[in-house]
């Protein structure tokens, strides 16, 4: 089974700054990769999939980055809206999801 | 409107059995894989089960392999999730999710329903 760790776990930061997470699977899964961005009782938002393709509706700020074994999430500056939980997920064999980095205000 | 309706869940006793639906509206359902995904109190994401389009293919992951079944009704535009053999760390909100790719039967998940909360308990 392919493991994906997540880091930091939890990250503090203040609206404008840039933030970034890093996701790293166990093995490598090319570009099959992708973020979700979820807020308290509410069901998980696709950001970003195949790595770095942006869905559709999401702001420009979101960016992803990586192949292989080493990911990342960018949030260019950082808006009130966007303080939640941000999971990865790997869609190369089966699926496997991070265990999350909730960002939260500083 | 692409919508995901969730419903079936409820409390059951260790050992019991439960059956969860998922009503899909507003994309051609057959086309497109179909999953399970759900999330313990205060835990993360975890990936339950997926069926693919039209094959009729499933997966499912090594918690629930032999315990839960995945199935579909296309006419129905329905997904389903037999558990059986419920234990307690089964306790988890479970939402039904859309594949993003109709060619893949693994793939990001593009639509997410709210969930149904599944609790087991004595």
């Amino acid at each position: 089974d392919i493991e994906m760790t997540q880091s930091p776990s939890t990250l503090s930061a203040s609206v404008g700054d840039r933030v970034t997470i890093t996701c790293r699977a166990s093995q490598t899964i090319s570009s099959w990769l992708a973020w979700y961005q979820q807020k308290p009782g509410k069901a998980p938002k696709l950001l970003i999939y195949q790595a770095s393709t942006l869905e559709s509706g999401v702001p420009s700020r979101f960016s992803g980055s990586g192949s292989g074994t080493e990911f990342t999430l960018t949030i260019s500056s950082l808006q009130p809206d966007d303080f939640a939980t941000y999971y990865c997920q790997q869609y190369n064999s089966y699926a496997t999801f991070g265990q999350g980095t909730k960002v939260d205000i500083k | 409107e692409v919508q995901l309706l969730e419903s079936g869940g409820g409390l059951v006793q260790p050992g019991g059995s439960l059956r969860l639906s998922c009503a899909a509206s507003g994309f051609t359902f057959s086309s497109y894989a179909m999953s399970w995904v759900r999330q313990a109190p205060g835990k993360g994401l975890e990936w339950v089960s997926i069926i693919s389009g039209s094959s009729g293919d499933t997966y499912y992951a090594g918690s629930v392999k032999g315990r839960f079944t995945i199935s579909r009704d296309n006419s129905k535009n329905t997904l389903y999730l037999q558990m059986n053999s419920l234990r307690a760390e089964d306790t988890a909100l479970y939402y039904c999710a859309k594949v993003g790719e109709g060619d893949y039967d693994f793939y990001a998940f593009d639509i997410w329903g709210q969930g149904t909360m599944v609790t087991v308990s004595s």
